[in-house]
């Protein structure tokens, strides 16, 4: 099942802004939207977004999230060294009556 | 508090069978979807089922179609994840997490499933 397209890679410095994007298409992302999730190395992931773009409780005002067309954006402001890690995105598709995951971004905050 | 924990993983051969479980506290069980993922070893997150509350829609990726049944008693906050005729590359972690498309907000700390001859 086709999945969700997401840079492998990106690097930003020390509080500064990361923009990660996932792509997919009417059937998904531009349809229903996207949910984010966080991963740090050894640990389970971490809803950060749900696909209404709301947080869940705890997650810190430096995420947002926002959806133009089928393209998802995730945003971190004043970028902290943990929030070096793996970021995915997650979206329905009505086409398949699947949820589909993206390949996943590596964050690395230098 | 809010948790769910999965069981159930061990190494077993191709072709074999396994059952995970996950069990839910601290929120309404019946309320929710619930949602298998899996990670193989180094690889990104595969979505695998869900499952809504009662029971009565249920969906899976296509590659474990025909193979993997997930279910849930909501009597026991459990849900369930039955895996036949494993392949090698079933080897993964297998995560439970609490909701489906809309955002899985809770998840347990994995179960490891290995499929070796």
């Amino acid at each position: 099942q086709a999945g969700l397209t997401q840079p492998p890679s990106v690097s930003k410095g020390l509080r500064q802004t990361a923009t990660l994007t996932c792509t997919g298409n009417s059937n998904n992302v531009g349809n229903q939207g996207a949910t984010w999730l966080q991963q740090h190395q050894g640990h389970p992931p971490k809803l950060l977004s749900y696909r209404d773009n709301s947080r869940p409780s705890g997650i810190s005002e430096r995420i947002s999230t926002s959806r133009s067309g089928n393209t998802a954006s995730l945003t971190i402001t004043g970028l902290q060294p943990e929030d070096e890690a793996d970021y995915y995105c997650s979206a329905w598709d009505s086409s398949l009556s699947a949820v589909v995951f993206g390949g996943g971004t590596k964050l690395t905050v230098l | 508090e809010v948790q769910v924990v999965e069981s159930g993983g061990g190494l077993v051969q191709p072709g074999g069978s396994l059952r995970l479980s996950c069990a839910a506290s601290g929120f309404p069980f019946s309320s929710y979807y619930m949602t298998w993922v899996r990670q193989a070893p180094g690889r990104g997150l595969e979505w695998v089922a869900y499952i809504n509350g009662d029971g009565s829609e249920k969906y899976y990726v296509d590659s474990v179609k025909g193979r993997f049944t997930i279910s849930r008693d909501n009597t026991k906050n459990s849900v369930y994840l039955q895996m036949n005729s494993l392949r090698v590359e079933d080897t993964a972690v297998y995560y439970c997490a609490r909701g489906g498309a809309q955002g899985m907000d809770v998840w347990g700390q994995g179960t490891t499933v290995t499929v070796s001859s």
